[in-house]
Parts: structure tokens; C-alpha cells; sequence
């Protein structure tokens, strides 16, 4: 089967730096994504790696590791805006293409 | 451009009713998918349409069941209703099939509660 891990909780200071880990197991892998979701909003997309590296985009970088099945999203400087649901999502060539986790919340405190 | 719609935005049903949802993708987008949260589960996958075709199905029962039109529009329709299926319905939309595209454009959802 499918299945992705992420906690289920954050908290951090705003300006500091957070890192929000995923571990999946799936077979057909091609990528695994993020994205936010803020409260009563819609996910947007954040970002996608298919190969092993950090990829970077302004405060948020995401990480792939292919060969350990694990991937982090790292947000710098964090804002109060910042305060979402976080969802990594793996990208595979099964029934069901595109598999979320249970999401990560994360706050942002002053 | 605009963005990814769906109506209703809220719908309150009872027990054994059916429900139909709409989504209309951001123009141009071909594949649409359907996506169930609720809670604690995240996004679970119902169903991909890919040019009036049903690419991909999740683990749901036939209950739950799709289409899309020649617009690329799409409806779900839920058949009798059970409490359980209280949950934002999240339509999602994308320039190609989901296997070629991980950039999925998410709609605002239907709220559904079932009474």
C-alpha cells in the first residue's frame, strides 16, 4: 500500500526556522509535493522534487531523499502568515496518483 | 485567469438524500479531480477525470460516484448519504492527467453536512 507520515503538530517562533518532515512508502514513485492550507482555504502548492537535492523557493526550500523515502519542507524566517496546515503529497504511478499525508499544522508564535 | 469554482459552497443534506457537486477547472485545465477532507484523515482521493475519461479511482464505495463534460466541468454526486460523508469536498484541477502533473490548482470546496 500507500502511506505518507508527517507530525502531526509544529510550533515555532516567528523569525525562526522550521523543518516539517515526511516519510512515505509507495511503489511507482516520480515526485513528492507540497502545500499549505490555510484555515477555510483552499491547498496551494508550494513546491516539488522528483530528484534527490534541496530545492529552493524564497523562505520555503523543500528536500528529497529518494533512496530513504523521506522529505522535509524547511521555512525560514517565519511570519505569523506562516500558520497553515502543511501537506506533502507523494506522486506515483498507482490508482491513486496523488497521495496526501494527514497533514502537519503548524503555529506560529510570537 | 480565473481561478478553480465550485458550487455549492455549503449544502446541508439528511441521511439517505443524494448530492450533486460542481467544479469548474481554471480554463484550459483538462484533468479535474476530486478529493475528500475531513478531520484528522487529510485529503483522501475520490476520482480523476481526464478528458470526459475516468482516469484514476480511490477507495470509496460506489456511492461516490463522477463525470466531466466536453468543458472540462466536472460533477460528483453522492447517492444515499450516510453521516460519515460530512466533509469539505475539494475539487482540484490541472493541465494534464495527475500522473504527468504534480501542480494540482485546488478549488475553495463544497462544505457537506449530513444530518
Amino acid at each position: 500500500g500507500q502511506s505518507l507520515e508527517q507530525p502531526s503538530e509544529v510550533t515555532a517562533v516567528e523569525g525562526a526556522i522550521v523543518q516539517i518532515n515526511c516519510t512515505y512508502q509507495t511503489s511507482g514513485f516520480y515526485g513528492l509535493s507540497w502545500y499549505q492550507q490555510h484555515d477555510g482555504g483552499a491547498p496551494t502548492f508550494l513546491s516539488y522534487n522528483a530528484l534527490d537535492g534541496l530545492e529552493e523557493t524564497g523562505r520555503f526550500s523543500s528536500f528529497l531523499s529518494r533512496s530513504d523515502s523521506y522529505g522535509y519542507l524547511l521555512l525560514q524566517e517565519l511570519q505569523m502568515k506562516d500558520s497553515a496546515s502543511y501537506f506533502c503529497a507523494v506522486l506515483n504511478s498507482g490508482n491513486t496518483p496523488l497521495v496526501f499525508g494527514k497533514g502537519t499544522r503548524l503555529s506560529v508564535i510570537a | 485567469k480565473a481561478g478553480v469554482t465550485q458550487t455549492p459552497r455549503y449544502l446541508i443534506k439528511t441521511r439517505g438524500q443524494q448530492v450533486t457537486l460542481s467544479c469548474s477547472p481554471i480554463s484550459g485545465h483538462r484533468s479535474v479531480s476530486w478529493y475528500q477532507q475531513t478531520p484528522g484523515q487529510g485529503l483522501q482521493f475520490l476520482f480523476e477525470y481526464f478528458s470526459e475519461t475516468q482516469r484514476n479511482k480511490g477507495n470509496f464505495p460506489g456511492r461516490f460516484s463522477g463525470r466531466q463534460f466536453s468543458n472540462s466541468r466536472s460533477e460528483m454526486n453522492v447517492s444515499t448519504l450516510e453521516l460519515g460523508d460530512s466533509a469539505l469536498y475539494l475539487c482540484a484541477s490541472a493541465t494534464q492527467d495527475t500522473v504527468s502533473s504534480y501542480e494540482q490548482y485546488f478549488g475553495p470546496g463544497t462544505r457537506l453536512t449530513v444530518t
